[in-house]
């Protein structure tokens, strides 16, 4: 078990442009998760996968954002022409069925 | 809708000291109930859980959590406090809606151990 992994770990870009985050869950996990926290908040979910299907978006996710889980194991999470209101860490989290429990050190997103 | 409440922003406790984080929680049915601890730069790991049973639940590092239907609380408590314990400690609700079981988070305690 080696745990959630994300990639990378802090992302420094400027408005308008493009980002892509990845994770990697723990393996045969089937569940994936995405999550936002901004400064002095508790994560906020974006987004739901079960195996490759994404089955639930958040209100929070805006046409810019896109989630994909191709063939079930990573994900990545892409925001297109960033805003300063993008600026968060992202978490990502897996589990085996059942509830979010393993999450990931996150992608600290900051937007110059 | 499903709401968590962490009446505390922030708490200072001095080592070996008891603690408590309060969370309160609004859910229609039996609550799923999760707290979580978050230290600076890193993700959330979880402490303990309650789906059902014993309203007592004992979680790692020395925590347990008590639920109380009657007050929607499900408060955090350790009775001896360690440095290592400064850290942010988030509460949650699971929501099973629909096809997915999400996690809704309280806006978390910040703890700070004295010396």
């Amino acid at each position: 078990d080696t745990g959630v992994s994300q990639d990378p770990r802090h992302k420094i870009t400027k408005r308008g442009q493009n980002v892509t985050f990845r994770c990697d869950p723990i393996s045969e996990h089937n569940r994936l998760y995405w999550y936002r926290q901004t400064l002095g908040q508790g994560p906020e979910f974006l987004t739901y996968f079960q195996n490759e299907a994404q089955l639930e978006k958040s209100r929070l996710l805006s046409d810019r954002f896109s989630a994909e889980r191709p063939k079930g194991s990573f994900s990545t999470l892409e925001i297109q022409r960033t805003e300063q209101g993008d600026s968060a860490m992202y978490l990502c989290a897996s589990s085996f069925g059942g509830w979010p429990q393993h999450f990931g050190d996150g992608t600290r997103l900051s937007i110059l | 809708a499903q709401s968590v409440t962490q009446p505390d922003i922030h708490i200072t406790v001095s080592e070996g000291a008891s603690l408590e984080l309060r969370c309160n929680y609004s859910y229609g049915a039996t609550p799923y109930l999760f707290w979580y601890v978050q230290s600076p730069g890193q993700g959330l790991q979880l402490l303990l859980k309650y789906f059902s049973g014993d309203t007592l639940v004992q979680g790692i590092k020395g925590f347990e959590a008590e639920f109380k239907r009657s007050q929607s609380s499900f408060n955090l408590r350790k009775p001896s406090v360690h440095w290592s314990d400064a850290a942010e400690y988030f509460c949650a609700v699971g929501s099973a809606g629909g096809a997915t079981n999400k996690l809704i988070f309280g806006t978390g305690t910040l703890l700070a151990v004295q010396p």
